[in-house]
């Protein structure tokens, strides 16, 4: 069965510091996507950035780089350089290339940024 | 500007009533999706539609209905056999229904009191 896993329920991090959200995944599927969103206190799901299960690179989009490993089914999201306004939900997601409706989802990640 | 509009943004209602949740995107996508989020937890699909005139039930359907007789449009209907209503509903659309990047709208806050 397919499965999204977000151990840290919730995370601080210090203003301008990096922060490192974990993320494992369990799929049978042999190509899928890898996805995170930021999710603020008002409720919308903001896509982050993505990783393809072929795509040799880790992905980056601006502040926000995906750690992939695929040996362990790890897709780690990086933020660096902290800011307030990055205090939100964050959630990992993955997706079958076969289609969107068997995306699911993880439990996500509660980030507080201190000042 | 493209994108996916839900409304109303908060909506009450009293048990046992029928109470639907509007979802218009203009992106022009083929799919559509609607998900359901509870306090502390991720999405939980609750219907999704590839094309029009065609839906399929996702994992926790039982209590709602949905329709999508016109592309950009898909509302969804939350009935009074939904036993726990109270929760936070987004929609989402993709450009087909192989694609596997959504594209979410701002969200319905649904409240039974």
């Amino acid at each position: 069965a397919q499965k999204i896993t977000q151990t840290q329920p919730g995370m601080f991090v210090q203003e301008k510091e990096a922060v490192t959200l974990d993320c494992t995944y369990d799929t049978s599927d042999p190509s899928y996507g890898l996805f995170w969103y930021k999710q603020p206190s008002s409720g919308e799901m903001i896509f982050l950035i993505y990783q393809g299960s072929y795509d040799q690179q880790n992905a980056t989009e601006g502040r926000y780089s995906l750690n992939f490993q695929k040996a362990r089914k790890s897709a780690n999201l990086v933020i660096s350089a902290s800011q307030l306004g990055d205090s939100a939900m964050y959630f990992c997601a993955m997706s079958p290339y076969t289609g969107g409706f068997k995306t699911i989802f993880g439990a996500g990640t509660r980030l507080f940024v201190k000042a | 500007d493209g994108g996916i509009t839900q409304s109303p943004k908060y909506l009450f209602r009293k048990e046992g009533q029928n109470v639907t949740l509007s979802c218009e995107q203009n992106l022009n996508h083929d799919a559509m999706y609607w998900y359901r989020q509870d306090p502390g937890q991720g999405l939980r699909l609750i219907y999704y539609s590839q094309i029009v005139n065609d839906f399929q039930k996702g994992d926790i359907a039982e209590g709602y209905s949905v329709s999508r007789e016109k592309k950009e449009s898909f509302p969804l209907t939350v009935t009074s056999a939904q036993k726990n209503p109270t929760a936070f509903y987004l929609c989402a659309s993709s450009i087909s229904a192989r694609s596997n990047e959504q594209f979410f709208g701002p969200g319905t806050r649904l409240t039974v009191l």
